[in-house]
């Protein structure tokens, strides 16, 4: 059981638009902690996709977006394109468990 | 840019002591930057297991940090990972991660470590 929490899979078609939410508590998300989010294409290492709950590191189309309130925060996709298959993981500091929380993770699928 | 590259044994025996090193390029261990190991059993999620700062503070996962030791080899430009009396479930391909303002990245590539007697 992920303390940050995750759909388990969404789906879209190509040239469409889809959101992944990311669901904490008051100790991690909703404390203020930053949100952060992974791509991870099949058989490889995560990849940083946004830091900071909306930065985007150099390089990430801004196809990607994403935003935080309260106690949740999502990830946006536009225009989704066949690459764009993968898991994807939210992340932050949790207050009382003095760490990294990550979330379940979220397999998205172009349909 | 920094690079991250894990190395250690694949395969380690049931209530053995699992040893991972992650060699950094293309920046300094001693820059002000937590380092982080994160893991991620077979076909599941990741997990934080803990981070050291370059003054080597460390933080641990609760429910790891009994068994959990990670070091800065400042002279190498490397940290690493001790993780003891391992079971079938420490089974998960390792990744050691830069800190960059509070999110993980550049991740290592990763490497498989399998509890198997």
């Amino acid at each position: 059981q992920s303390v940050l929490t995750q759909p388990p899979s969404v789906s879209g078609a190509p040239g469409r638009r889809v959101t992944i939410s990311c669901t904490g508590t008051n100790s991690n998300i909703g404390a203020g902690y930053d949100v952060h989010w992974y791509q991870q294409l099949p058989g490889t290492a995560p990849k940083l996709l946004i830091y900071g709950n909306i930065n985007r590191p150099s390089g990430v189309p801004d196809r990607f977006s994403a935003s935080k309130s309260g106690t949740s925060a999502s990830l946006a996709i536009t225009g989704l394109q066949a690459e764009d298959e993968a898991d994807y993981y939210c992340q932050s500091w949790d207050s009382s468990l003095t760490g990294s929380v990550f979330g379940g993770g979220t397999k998205l699928t172009v349909l | 840019q920094v690079q991250l590259q894990e190395s250690g044994p694949g395969l380690v025996k049931p209530s053995g002591t699992l040893s991972l090193t992650c060699a950094v390029s293309g920046g300094s261990i001693n820059d002000s930057n937590w380092w982080s190991w994160v893991r991620q059993p077979p076909g599941k999620g990741l997990e934080w297991i803990g981070e050291i700062y370059h003054s080597e503070n460390t933080n641990y996962n609760p429910s790891l940090k009994s068994r959990v030791t990670i070091s800065l080899h400042k002279s190498k430009n490397q940290f690493s990972l001790r993780l003891t009396s391992v079971t079938a479930a420490d089974t998960a391909v390792y990744y050691c991660a830069r800190d960059f303002e509070g999110a993980k990245g550049p991740w290592g590539q990763g490497t498989l470590v399998t509890v198997s007697s």
